[in-house]
C-alpha cells in the first residue's frame, strides 16, 4: 500500500525559531501534496496545495511568507513554519495524491504536533 | 474552507449499540470519504463512496450517499469501546484537495 512518512512526529521550539516538517511518499510518486492544520478539538483545515516543481497555492488567510512550502521532488514536500509563535502551536498533517490514482483517496502522514513556547 | 457539516457534534452510546453520523455538504463532489481520528493522532481512512454510488459497506460500517440532498451517513453497527474516536467526512472534486467537515466525537462506553 501507499505510505506517507511525516517527520518529526512532534516538536517543541522557542518562539521566534523556524521549524521544518517533512512529508515523504515512500513507495509512490506524488505530484500533489496537501498541508492541513488542526487546532485542538477542531477539524482539519486545508492550508495549501503543493505541486511538484511549482509554487504552492495557499488558502485564504494562510500567510505564504510564514508557512513556506517546498515540493522539490515527486516524493518530498516540506513545510517550514518561520518565526514560530505560540499561536502557531497546532497539529500539522500532510497528504499526498498518488500520481496515477488521482481519483482515489489521499494518503496521509501521521502528523506533527508543534508546540511553540 | 470547510464544506462538510457533521451531525451530531458529539454522540455517546453503549457498547453493542449502533452509531449513526450524518454529513452534509454544499457543492458537487467527485467522492465523499469518511475518516477516523483517535485523540491527537493521525487519520485512518474508513471508506470512500463515489458520487455515482448510493451505498457502500465495509465490515461493521455502512455509508450512504444522497447527492440530491448533498448528504451522507455513516453507520457503525455493534459498536465497541475501541470505536471511540472523532469521525470526519471529507469531500473532493476531481483533482482537488479533501475538504473536511467539523467532525463527530463518538464515545462508546462499556
Amino acid at each position: 500500500g501507499a505510505v506517507v512518512s511525516q517527520h518529526p512526529s512532534w516538536v517543541i521550539c522557542k518562539s521566534g525559531t523556524s521549524v521544518k516538517i517533512e512529508c515523504r511518499s515512500l513507495d509512490f510518486q506524488a505530484t500533489t501534496m496537501f498541508w492541513y492544520r488542526q487546532f485542538p478539538k477542531q477539524s482539519l483545515m486545508l492550508m495549501a496545495t503543493s505541486n511538484e516543481g511549482s509554487k504552492a497555492t495557499y488558502e485564504q488567510g494562510v500567510e505564504k511568507d510564514k508557512f513556506l512550502i517546498n515540493h522539490a521532488s515527486l516524493t518530498l514536500s516540506t513545510l517550514t513554519v518561520t518565526s514560530a509563535h505560540p499561536e502557531d502551536s497546532s497539529f500539522y498533517i500532510c497528504s499526498a495524491r498518488h500520481q496515477r490514482r488521482t481519483n482515489e483517496k489521499l494518503f496521509f502522514g501521521s502528523g506533527t504536533q508543534l508546540s511553540v513556547l | 474552507s470547510q464544506q462538510g457539516e457533521e451531525d451530531p457534534q458529539a454522540l455517546s452510546i453503549q457498547e453493542g449499540e449502533n452509531a449513526t453520523m450524518n454529513c452534509s455538504y454544499k457543492t458537487s463532489i467527485n467522492n465523499l470519504q469518511w475518516y477516523r481520528q483517535n485523540s491527537g493522532r493521525g487519520l485512518v481512512h474508513l471508506i470512500l463512496i463515489r458520487s455515482n454510488e448510493r451505498e457502500k459497506h465495509s465490515g461493521r460500517l455502512r455509508v450512504t450517499l444522497d447527492t440530491s440532498k448533498k448528504s451522507s451517513s455513516l453507520l457503525i453497527t455493534a459498536s465497541r469501546a475501541a470505536d471511540t474516536a472523532s469521525y470526519f467526512c471529507a469531500t473532493s472534486q476531481a483533482g482537488t484537495a479533501l475538504i473536511f467537515g467539523k467532525g463527530t466525537t463518538l464515545s462508546v462506553s462499556s
